[in-house]
């Protein structure tokens, strides 16, 4: 069975543009979650999506956003690129939305902003 | 603010020592606990989910809960170089009926040779 995909794995963008990343989570998963890893604030969870509704989101500004489409990929989008958002960017899958539920993690898109 | 704490290293050991990580989490409702392992530049690889008190052992692995003093260990048997890596302690946000996963901040182990 195949892992969580994301894509793509390395991003170099620069100050203000606007960045689109995807992850397709393990078959027949439905939940999937985002996170932003960062040297200084660690793991933080960025939004989540089940059955193409955003179920919570994290303190990050409007820049960011996301959507899951019917067949549960899922893509986030970040705007107006500042050099803070300079991050990796991980995906994570799971079967069932709720508490408790394991999350399967993709290698991550890591972006660099100029 | 649900918080969860580790010490974050790094925490050297030697080869075929055991190596102690720790964890303490501030929500009292949590029910289920999360060890991660990432490697420098991976991303983060479940090794064990623990969902009662007590001790869970998985080969070399054994997770160990004490929900009375908010407190949940991994202990690593036999540490091996291969075992190098931060291990990211990550319990559920109760109560908003979703997957997120609050993380603390890794410890980093060093198994020596």
């Amino acid at each position: 069975k195949a892992g969580v995909t994301q894509t793509p794995r390395y991003l170099i963008k620069t100050r203000g543009q606007q960045v689109t990343l995807s992850c397709s989570p393990i078959s027949g998963h439905r939940s999937v979650s985002w996170y932003q890893q960062t040297p200084g604030q660690g793991l933080q969870f960025l939004f989540e999506y089940f059955s193409e509704t955003q179920r919570n989101k994290g303190n990050f500004p409007g820049r960011f956003s996301g959507r899951q489409f019917s067949n549960s990929r899922s893509e986030m989008n970040v705007s107006t690129l500042e050099l803070g958002d300079s991050a990796l960017y991980l995906c994570a899958s799971s079967l069932y939305e709720g508490e408790g539920n394991i999350q399967y993690f993709g290698a991550g898109t890591r972006l660099s902003v100029l | 603010q649900k918080e969860v704490e580790q010490n974050s290293g790094p925490l050297s050991v030697p080869e075929g020592a055991i190596a102690s990580l720790n964890c303490t989490y501030s929500d009292r409702v949590s029910q289920s606990f999360f060890w991660y392992r990432q490697y420098s530049g991976k991303s983060p690889e479940l090794i064990m989910s623990i969902y009662s008190n007590g001790d869970k052992e998985d080969g070399r692995f054994t997770a160990q809960l004490n929900k009375a003093s908010q407190y949940v260990s991994l202990l690593i048997r036999d540490s091996q170089p291969s075992d190098s890596a931060t291990y990211l302690c990550a319990v559920p946000n109760y109560g908003g009926a979703t997957n997120k996963l609050i993380f603390g901040t890794g410890t980093l182990l060093a198994v020596q040779p």
